[in-house]
C-alpha cells in the first residue's frame, strides 16, 4: 500500500528497555520526521531526516536515536525507555524541504512505558 | 522560545456558525510557510490549509480560510458554516528556509467543539 505506515501501533515496554518505531514510506520523500505528542505540548520534533545518512535533532531529542539507511525508512529507538518517554509517536515525511511543501502522517504508535 | 503558539486551549462553536483559532508564530526568515492541520479523535493527522510568506492573498480550501497578517506575525485559521465534523484538534504549523535542512514546528493545538 502507498502511504507512510508505522509499526507497531501500540507498544507496551518496562523502564529501561530498549525499544524501536518503525516508520515506512513509499513515496520516495526525502525528509521524514518523528514526533511526539503529548497533551498541552502538541507535536514536538524528535529528530528529523533531511535524506539518507542526513539527520539532525529537533526540539526534544534526548534519550532517542534515528537512522535512516534506506530513503523509505526512518526508525526511531528508545535507548533505555523512561515513563517520562510514554506518549504518542508520529511519524511524517514530506517531499522537500521547500516552506511549501506539506508533511503526510503515519498513524501514529501509542507507546506505553512501565 | 516557543515557535509557534497557539493560545486558545479550547474553544467551541455551535455548528453553522464561523470560528477562529488564533497561531501566532516567531521566525526572523523572510520566507517561511504556514500550516493547519486537523486531528480528529481517531488520531489521524489532515492537512487542511497552506499560506506562503509571499503570498499576496490569504489562502483558502472549502470552508477553510487563512486571515494571515504578516506584520502582526499572525495565521489565524477561520472555519465558515462549522459542522459537527469540524470538531478536533487543530495544529498550527511552521516551516523556516534557511541554509541547510528545515524542520516543521507545531504549536500546541486548539481543541475544537462544535455544538448542534
Amino acid at each position: 500500500d502507498a502511504g507512510i505506515t508505522q509499526s507497531p501501533r501500540y507498544k507496551i515496554t518496562e523502564t529501561g528497555r530498549q525499544v524501536t518505531l518503525m516508520c515506512h514510506q513509499t513515496w520516495s520523500h526525502s525528509y521524514m520526521f518523528w514526533y511526539r505528542q503529548d497533551l498541552g505540548h502538541g507535536l514536538r520534533l524528535i529528530y528529523y531526516s533531511a535524506a539518507a545518512d542526513i539527520t539532525d535533532k529537533g526540539e526534544v531529542p534526548d534519550g532517542y536515536v534515528v537512522s535512516r539507511s534506506k530513503t523509505e525508512n526512518f526508525p526511531l529507538t528508545l535507548e533505555s525507555a523512561t515513563r517520562s518517554q510514554t506518549s504518542v509517536y508520529f511519524c511524517a515525511s514530506s517531499e522537500s524541504g521547500s516552506v511549501n511543501t506539506e508533511a503526510f502522517f503515519g498513524q501514529g504508535t501509542r507507546l506505553t512505558v512501565v | 522560545a516557543q515557535k509557534i503558539t497557539q493560545t486558545q486551549p479550547g474553544m467551541f462553536v455551535q455548528e453553522k456558525e464561523a470560528v477562529t483559532l488564533d497561531c501566532t508564530y516567531d521566525t526572523s526568515d523572510p520566507s517561511y510557510g504556514l500550516f493547519w492541520y486537523k486531528q480528529p479523535s481517531s488520531g489521524e493527522m489532515i492537512f487542511l490549509i497552506y499560506q506562503g510568506s509571499y503570498d499576496q492573498q490569504n489562502a483558502t480550501e472549502g470552508r477553510y480560510s487563512l486571515n494571515f497578517q504578516k506584520a502582526r506575525k499572525s495565521a489565524n485559521l477561520v472555519i465558515s458554516a462549522s459542522q459537527l465534523g469540524d470538531s478536533a484538534m487543530y495544529f498550527c504549523a511552521m516551516r523556516e528556509a534557511r541554509m541547510g535542512y528545515n524542520k516543521l514546528i507545531f504549536g500546541a493545538g486548539t481543541r475544537l467543539a462544535v455544538h448542534p
